[in-house]
């Protein structure tokens, strides 16, 4: 199958610093990925969409100056959350297309923030 | 025009029998629809996809049951096990754009043993 790798899965950090969380395509290239963020028992809430080479598509309604996404190689997309707040502790998923997928989605196995 | 509903919010099924959850969708030019199966703490993991071409696909024990006239779709889960117990997630896209998914709101499923 097509492997997306996250990092770190769980980070806690204090707040007003910023937390960098990595996603790397293993066994694919992604040009396009996508990161999710999920409270507790609710559903994934797209964030944005990172494209490699150019800028990131944001939600309407998501801070860019706050969620800061890379996606410098066709293999790294990574997302920066800056002068974390504790309202940032969430869980953070990213996910990419994968052609041989037949264009299916797969996911990263997340990473839990919390900010103290 | 985005959103995907997703019912029942939670649902509990013996052990041995058949769990049912349901979606609608809203916007004709969805061409792709998962389900999605996520643990606690772990990202989600695709269960099972249909594109609108076909009316059911079936991979062992779960179904996808489409209704491209009523824009609704389902998944049935047979003999359901204490194993499945999970949040279901069903979701769908189109491919044109930037193909985003788009989430249904959730079904937590309990099988009893």
């Amino acid at each position: 199958g097509a492997v997306v790798s996250q990092h770190p899965s769980r980070v806690i950090c204090k707040s007003g610093t910023s937390v960098k969380i990595e996603c790397r395509s293993l066994d694919f290239q992604a040009t396009t990925m996508f990161w999710y963020r999920q409270f507790p028992k609710k559903s994934l809430m797209l964030m944005a969409t990172s494209n490699e080479g150019s800028k990131a598509t944001y939600e309407q309604g998501v801070e860019k100056d706050k969620f800061l996404i890379n996606h410098a190689s066709l293999t790294l997309s990574t997302l920066t959350v800056t002068s974390a707040h504790p309202e940032d502790s969430s869980f953070y998923i990213c996910s990419a297309r994968v052609a041989r997928l037949n264009y299916g989605y797969t996911f990263g196995s997340g990473t839990r923030l919390t900010v103290v | 025009q985005q959103q995907v509903k997703q019912s029942p919010q939670s649902l509990i099924v013996q052990k041995g029998g058949i769990s049912i959850i349901n979606c609608a969708y809203e916007n004709t030019a969805f061409d792709y629809f998962p389900w999605y199966q996520q643990f606690p703490g772990k990202g989600p993991a695709l269960l099972i996809a249909i594109r609108p071409d076909v009316s059911e696909k079936k991979e062992g024990r779960f179904t996808i049951s489409f209704n491209k006239s009523a824009k609704q779709f389902s998944l049935h889960i047979m003999d359901s096990q204490p194993g499945d117990s999970a949040t279901y997630f069903c979701a769908a896209s189109m491919n044109t754009g930037f193909q985003k998914l788009v989430f249904g709101t959730g079904t937590r499923l309990l099988v009893s043993p």
